[in-house]
């Protein structure tokens, strides 16, 4: 079955740098990738996806991209701010499909620094 | 609209007691996930539901758990003779028909002493 992989598990940046988590999966046939924030006390929330047609996908300053050869995909955040602190999960599935067990990484936790 | 909502929001219990908890996704979404998460870990899939029909209950630790989903909404965790090691964020999720994102409720959080 499917396997992700999340790096770094633990990750601080100064407020206004780039932050960059990396992820690899290994079920080739996965085709939808997922990335949810999950601050203290909450549900993950999905903050951005992205699909096996697509290499870059951009939400302001978000951006994900997508090496389907390589089965990675990684999550960009520009100039972060504090309330960017969370724990970061990416995830893949077929998403194509009426179902499809969503495999998680094991997350990324990530504190800016003011 | 309103969310995913789940409730109790926190469950202290005895080992040996059973619990229940309960989830209550978003107005017409077919699919309902549950998932456990351990302190300071990822995400660990459960049991999820199409309607009131589990295809896959292939991440149920043990036969401890079990979970039922009645007129395609609400939704019930059980555990049976808890265990210390059962404590943890119980976490539920519901889809709309035909999409793959899933909606996170706040979770259930769990002890058991």
């Amino acid at each position: 079955g499917e396997n992700v992989e999340q790096h770094p598990s633990t990750l601080s940046v100064q407020e206004g740098d780039s932050a960059v988590i990396k992820c690899t999966y290994s079920d080739s046939a996965s085709n939808y990738f997922p990335w949810y924030k999950q601050e203290l006390g909450k549900g993950p929330q999905l903050i951005i996806d992205i699909r096996s047609n697509v290499g870059e996908k951009k939400d302001q300053r978000i951006a994900v991209t997508l090496n389907k050869t390589a089965k990675h995909f990684s999550l960009h955040i520009t100039e972060t701010q504090p309330e960017d602190s969370a724990v970061y999960f990416c995830a893949a599935s077929m998403g194509w499909t009426s179902y499809d067990k969503v495999i998680f990484g094991p997350g990324t936790s990530l504190s800016v620094i003011p | 609209g309103a969310g995913v909502s789940q409730s109790p929001s926190n469950k202290v219990t005895e080992k040996g007691k059973d619990v229940e908890l309960r989830c209550d996704p978003i107005s017409g979404h077919t699919a309902l996930y549950w998932y456990r998460q351990s302190l300071g870990q990822g995400l660990e899939f459960l049991i999820y539901f199409q309607g009131n029909s589990a295809p896959d209950k292939s991440g149920l630790p043990s036969d401890r758990f079990s979970a039922e989903r009645t007129g395609g909404s609400v939704s019930t965790l059980t555990i049976q003779r808890t265990q210390q090691e059962d404590s943890a964020v119980y976490l539920c999720a519901s889809s709309p028909p035909g999409r793959e994102t899933q909606y996170f409720g706040p979770g259930t959080r769990l002890l058991v002493l």
